[in-house]
């Protein structure tokens, strides 16, 4: 059971826009900065925002992340194909001392 | 350009102990907080331990306190990663990842991963 509620699967169709939120406490998205990784099939994880929503650079603006109180949200406008991967939301739990990721999200672009 | 690698995985006996590697380039290792983070096959992303830029913080997940020991030598670029009494559940890729930060506090460890190594594979079978 994960520290971090994600929704296990969201899909939408070529060029639309998708969400996947990630639920938390006070303890940890409450009061920490809110990062989102992407994993593709068979690699490592790949870092999409940090800072609850600022992109690293070569991460196109069609990827946003937004946090409000004890949830953040990561949103992709005109999907593609490539878009299909898992993605995870990650931060500290201040009261555990602990990094924590939410269970993952398989976006599936139909 | 910036490059972690991790090694030392392996198929190894229950109880038993290894010692992972993670060698750092293209940064200034010195200078960042440096954590380990584990998937078992099929499963999610687990964090399994921090370490700050200079050693003196160190943050485990309950799951591996008391048997997992994180260190860094920063006079060689190496992050580290002693798994000691070694259990099934244990099995699982652990990754190598470069925080953005290099401040680590009970409160606050944690700005984004923003490196990660590709991966070595443990397996813990009998």
């Amino acid at each position: 059971q994960s520290v971090l509620t994600q929704p296990p699967s969201v899909s939408a169709a070529p060029g639309q826009k998708v969400t996947i939120s990630c639920s938390g406490s006070s303890s940890n998205i409450g009061n920490n900065y809110v990062s989102w990784y992407q994993q593709l099939p068979g690699t490592a994880p790949k870092l999409l925002i940090y800072d609850n929503n600022k992109r690293p650079s070569g991460i196109p603006d069609r990827i946003s992340g937004s946090k409000s109180g004890t949830s953040a949200t990561l949103g992709i406008t005109g999907l593609q194909t490539g878009d299909e991967a898992d993605y995870y939301c990650g931060t500290w739990d201040s009261s555990l001392s602990v990094g924590v990721f939410g269970g993952g999200t398989k976006l599936t672009v139909l | 350009q910036v490059q972690v690698v991790e090694s030392g995985g392996g198929v190894v006996q229950p109880g038993r102990s290894l010692r992972l590697s993670c060698a750092a380039s293209g940064f200034t290792f010195s200078i960042y907080g440096m954590h380990w983070v584990r998937q078992a096959p099929g499963k999610g992303l687990e964090w399994v331990a921090v370490i700050s830029y200079d050693g003196s913080n160190k943050y485990y997940a309950d799951s591996v306190k008391g048997r997992f020991t994180i260190s860094r030598d920063n006079s060689k670029n190496t992050l580290y990663l002693q798994v000691n009494s070694l259990r099934a559940e244990d099995t699982a890729v652990y990754y190598c990842a470069k925080d953005r930060g290099g401040y680590c506090s009970s409160t606050s460890c944690h700005r984004g991963f923003d490196y990660w190594g590709q991966g070595t594979l443990v397996t813990v079978s009998s």
